[in-house]
């Protein structure tokens, strides 16, 4: 079964508008890290965002913010004022408290359109 | 400076040829990673070192062999290159305790 679920394959959007990318997880752990990846076109994996399972309020960076619903365990992507140079894979994962490795999903492409 | 570099950055050969791709990390991490990046953009950890010690092996085919030397290197050697070992793979390192990844920039592997 798979740990991280990305439902959308690829979203188009326009340029300023806000943008909700989802992601759903499976654990049966107490303990895990969620995590945000940003891969433009020049491939390198871009670190956006954190939240931690015990962590009560929703992580923000900047234009990104994580909306963590615990009980559905949703930890959806919202990039607001969105920018051309938004678009980009963005990949939801996971780390389990036990597990050496992060898990990720298959990724949301997302276009922004001027 | 750079946090995690990998060498090279693109690599073309020929099947059944052997490669080494080189990472190093200067982060102080304790940890050094492999992922593998298919044509559909999936991510899928191959190896895991910590401070030496190989943690994780994901049901990696055996022509695959990292090399850890030091905690501030973990090199992959491939033996016998397939078609369907092209990809672009992925080093990254991380703390004890630290939540996420650095991720070297990558290196795309095509085997023709």
């Amino acid at each position: 079964a798979q740990k991280i679920t990305q439902t959308q394959p690829g979203m188009f959007v326009q340029e300023k508008e806000a943008v909700t990318l989802d992601c759903t997880y499976d654990t049966s752990d107490q303990s895990y890290g969620l995590f945000w990846y940003k891969q433009p076109s020049s491939g390198e994996m871009i670190f956006l965002i954190y939240q931690g399972s015990y962590d009560e309020q929703n992580a923000t960076e900047g234009r990104y913010s994580l909306n963590f619903q615990k009980a559905r365990k949703s930890a959806n992507l919202v990039i607001s004022a969105s920018q051309l140079g938004d678009s980009a894979m963005y990949f939801c994962a996971m780390r389990e408290t036990w597990d050496d490795k992060i898990i990720f999903g298959k990724g949301t492409r997302l276009h922004i359109l001027p | 400076d750079t946090a995690v570099s990998q060498t090279p950055k693109y690599l073309v050969t020929q099947m059944g040829n052997d490669k080494s791709i080189k990472c190093e990390q200067n982060l102080g991490h304790d940890t050094m990673y492999w992922y593998k990046q298919d044509s559909k953009k999936f991510l899928k950890i191959m190896f895991s070192y910590n401070n030496k010690e190989l943690i994780i092996n994901e049901t990696v085919p055996n022509r695959f062999s990292p090399k850890s030397p030091d905690k501030a290197h973990l090199n992959l050697h491939i033996n016998s290159l397939e078609l369907g070992d092209s990809a672009v793979y992925f080093c990254a390192s991380s703390s004890q305790g630290a939540y996420g990844y650095t991720f070297g920039s990558g290196t795309r592997l095509t085997v023709v």
